[in-house]
């Protein structure tokens, strides 16, 4: 497809599970963002990626969180011993590059929304 | 701490007349703003930008105030339309060294037909 797409959609697992959230960005577009947004909040930035590398992974809440990018296309959010605190929609995003992704717009996909049980 | 800061969680507006959704930010390093607008179910989607060395852009029925000694900007919508009812959400950057947008808590506009 053309735009951002983001598997699964929805996602139920219980406390303590593990959870794999797929972003197939959109072609020709090297940077990639993952964004968290919980209930009632705004998007919140998670990690970046320009190309296969992790760029900025600053807003990651912790190591149960980790994402990867092995092509420099498809990225994969991995989170482990999942809590009740970690539902929330998680968006992915993509754009050109670094310039353009930010002196222009990002992307977004329509998220995945994560419960956890 | 919340460094964009959308104060008014909805609007309500009739159609045909003006929108007004204001933001405020807390970080003088800001200097890039954007304004993305999300309807249920879907990803937020770009609406308009501004950069910090300009006080208005303009597109069409849209148009971006900035105000940086107050650290204000605000997004008018005229004339409002039924479609435009969504969530609209305020985001900065800071144009060098940074990756990722801050963005605020959103504002749900609803245009009554």
């Amino acid at each position: 497809g053309a735009g951002v797409s983001q598997t699964p959609s929805n996602k139920v697992t219980e406390k303590g599970k593990y959870v794999e959230l797929r972003c197939d960005p959109i072609s020709g577009h090297t940077a990639l963002y993952w964004y968290r947004q919980s209930l009632g909040q705004g998007p919140e930035f998670l990690i970046y990626f320009q190309g296969t590398g992790a760029a900025d992974d600053s807003g990651l809440p912790n190591d149960r969180f980790f994402a990867v990018r092995p092509e420099g296309s498809v990225s994969t959010l991995k989170i482990q011993r999942t809590e009740r605190g970690d539902s929330a929609v998680y968006l992915c995003a993509s754009s050109v590059g670094l310039a353009e992704g930010l002196t222009g717009e990002l992307f977004f996909g329509e998220g995945s929304r994560l419960t956890v049980l | 701490d919340q460094q964009v800061k959308q104060n008014s969680p909805s609007l309500s507006v009739q159609e045909g007349r003006i929108s007004i959704l204001n933001c405020d930010y807390t970080n003088s390093m800001f200097d890039y703003f954007l304004w993305y607008k999300k309807y249920p179910a879907e990803g937020p989607t770009f609406l308009i930008s501004i950069s910090s060395i300009k006080d208005k852009n303009e597109d069409g029925r849209f148009t971006v105030f900035l105000n940086k000694s107050a650290k204000h900007l605000s997004l008018h919508i005229v004339p409002s339309q039924p479609g435009d009812s969504a969530v609209y959400f305020c985001a900065a950057s800071m144009q060098t060294g940074a990756n990722n947008l801050f963005f605020g808590t959103g504002t749900r506009l609803t245009v009554i037909p």
